[in-house]
């Protein structure tokens, strides 16, 4: 089955760090591009981040670029979010999602981010 | 960053009722758009991707059209388990950005 595990989220004070995972399995995680989206409470989707196959490109939004690194490990079957400086208003469900044909064909559960004192 | 603007926001709909949802870019996006259904508390999930395509296992009541900058996406009879929000995304460049999304309810 394909399938994607997010982990990783929790609560962190604003100024802090915190590092999410996806696992992913049932497929060749190597020849996918993956991408990272976030859902704030009560709101709409935002795209997050960008890393192709080969992590030879990657792209951030603006509101992160700076602040959140992305990267991968294809040995692993793993892709990784680590944010840094994080803010009140990072606090979302954080998604990895799978390319396939220029759409998000797989997504996992997600994991919440929760940025509090 | 092209901004999609996605309407109506909100929908209240009957069982069986046909329903058309539209996605208009700030700039041409070739056919470079996805249409998702989310129901609280899940992920997000792919119905339409390259504007019109049907993805794989999606029953075929949902389609998809536009190029450009104008797109729609139409639920030809309305079953109970497609109350959710929908939302367009782009995917022409970075970065990528989504559609406000549409509440679909039960009237």
């Amino acid at each position: 089955e394909v399938q994607l595990v997010e982990s990783g989220g929790g609560l962190v004070q604003p100024g802090g760090s915190l590092r999410l995972s996806c696992a992913a399995s049932g497929f060749t995680f190597s020849s996918y591009n993956m991408n990272w989206v976030r859902q704030a409470p009560g709101k709409g989707l935002e795209w997050v981040s960008y890393i192709s196959s080969s992590s030879t490109t990657i792209y951030y939004a603006d509101s992160v670029k700076g602040r959140f690194t992305i990267s991968r490990d294809n040995a692993k079957n793993s892709l990784y979010l680590q944010m840094n400086s994080l803010r009140d208003e990072d606090t979302a469900v954080f998604y990895c999602a799978r390319v396939k044909w220029h759409a998000f064909d797989v997504w996992g559960q997600g994991t919440m981010v929760t940025v509090s004192s | 960053a092209i901004q999609m603007t996605q309407s109506p926001s909100s929908l209240s709909a009957s069982v069986g009722d046909r329903v058309t949802i539209t996605c208009r870019a700030s700039q041409g996006i070739r056919n470079d758009l996805g249409w998702y259904q989310q129901k609280p508390g899940k992920a997000p999930k792919l119905l339409i991707y390259a504007a019109s395509s049907l993805q794989s296992g999606v029953p075929s009541r949902f389609s998809g059209s536009g190029s450009g900058t104008d797109f729609t996406l139409t639920i030809s009879s309305l079953q109970p388990e497609d109350f959710a929000t929908y939302y367009c995304l782009q995917d022409y460049n970075y970065p990528i950005t989504f559609g406000q999304g549409t509440r679909l309810e039960i009237k």
